[in-house]
Parts: structure tokens; C-alpha cells; sequence
């Protein structure tokens, strides 16, 4: 199937810790972003990476980084997890010339406890 | 800051009638206009883009834009009770900014 995926699709961990969650996608997109969704729903970009150049990075505390292997990759590693990073995950990617809008993968809710 | 704004609802609708939905946007120069629709605990799915001032029809769905009042709408036609979701407005520009999103309910 083509698609945009990640993984994990839930992750629970202590404050402290670090955690990354991976995404993938193959439909062949040369843009891939990072979104975070609140409990009050908004969605916020964190990140887009387009042909595995940052070109965006929107307020977000350094203990968020970004890592692309390729431009098919888009991992999202997080150091000294705090409550506060609770939220869900949404990787998405786009053709960025085409402005037919974004694929979203099926997103990961990060519980700190 | 950019901005994008949208009535969180919720609204209501029944079954068969027509669900406006509303948004509006800050910046001017803007050009790309989308309509995600979310279930709970699901993922934004595209429905509509719209580029051009006036209508774009797909099926039931009409999104409207008029930029000289930085207005994007979009319009369910028969609503139906899986029309039910949360539907966020976003604006490209760089990126996709979306608003917060308006919840719908369309009861049988």
C-alpha cells in the first residue's frame, strides 16, 4: 500500500527518558513534516525536511531533532521527556511544487507519565 | 503569525441538510486553501483544495473562497451521519498552517 507510515503507534514512558519515533513514506514525496496535536486538537508543524535539507523549524525546544536518512525517512527523536510532550504525532509528507496538500500517517500518542 | 481561524462548534446538522463550514485566514498573500477532515482518533484526511476565488464542487462537497475577505468555506451537501468528524481548514504558504478545527455532528 502506499502510504506514509510510523511507528510506534502508542509510546508511554517516564519524564527523563528518550524516545524516537520512526516515519516512512513511498509515495515518492520529496517533503516530510512533523505535526503535534494537543489535547485541544490543534494541529502545530514542528519540522519539514525537503530533500533531506531542514527547511523549517518552528519554536520547538532543542530536545526535539529531527533526523532524515533519506527523503524517505523522516525520524523524530526526543530527549528528557517532559509531561508536557504528551501529545499525538502526526507525520505527513507532500510533493512540495505540487500544492495538492499533505498525506498524514496514522499518527503516535505519546503518553509521560 | 500567520493565522488561521475557524468556529470549534460544535455543530450541529440533520440528517439530509446542508453543513456550512467556516474559516478565515490572516495573511493576504496567501494562495492554497485545503479542507482536512479527522475522526476521533484518526488522522487529517484531505477532502478539498481550492486555489481560485469562487466554487469547487466534488460530490457533496463545495469549498468556497473569496480572498478579498479572506473567507474559505466549505459546504456538505445531504448530510449524512458518517459526515460526523472535526473538520480543520489549513492555508500553505511555506507549510500547512491549520486552524483548530470546527466538530461536527450530523444527527439521523
Amino acid at each position: 500500500d502506499t502510504a506514509v507510515s510510523q511507528t510506534p503507534k502508542y509510546l508511554v514512558t517516564q519524564m527523563g527518558n528518550d524516545k524516537s519515533i520512526k516515519c516512512e513514506q513511498n509515495l515518492g514525496h520529496d517533503t516530510m513534516y512533523w505535526y503535534k496535536q494537543d489535547s485541544k486538537k490543534f494541529l502545530k508543524i514542528m519540522f519539514s525536511y525537503n530533500n533531506k535539507e531542514l527547511i523549517i523549524n518552528e519554536t520547538v525546544p532543542n530536545r526535539f531533532s529531527p533526523k532524515s536518512p533519506d527523503k524517505a525517512h523522516l525520524n523524530l527523536h526526543i530527549n528528557s521527556l517532559e509531561l508536557g510532550d504528551s501529545a499525538v504525532y502526526f507525520c505527513a509528507s507532500s510533493q512540495f511544487s505540487d500544492h495538492y496538500g499533505y498525506t498524514f500517517g496514522s499518527g503516535t500518542r505519546l503518553t509521560v507519565v | 503569525q500567520k493565522e488561521v481561524e475557524q468556529n470549534s462548534g460544535p455543530l450541529s446538522a440533520p440528517e439530509g441538510a446542508i453543513a456550512s463550514l467556516n474559516c478565515t485566514y490572516s495573511d493576504r498573500g496567501s494562495q492554497s486553501f485545503f479542507w482536512y477532515r479527522q475522526y476521533s482518533g484518526k488522522s487529517p484526511e484531505l477532502i478539498m483544495f481550492i486555489y481560485s476565488n469562487g466554487d469547487k464542487e466534488d460530490g457533496r462537497f463545495t469549498a468556497q473562497l473569496n480572498k478579498a475577505s479572506q473567507y474559505v468555506s466549505l459546504l456538505i451537501r445531504d448530510s449524512q451521519p458518517s459526515d460526523s468528524a472535526t473538520y480543520l481548514c489549513a492555508v500553505e504558504d511555506n507549510d500547512m498552517r491549520f486552524g483548530a478545527g470546527t466538530r461536527l455532528t450530523v444527527k439521523p
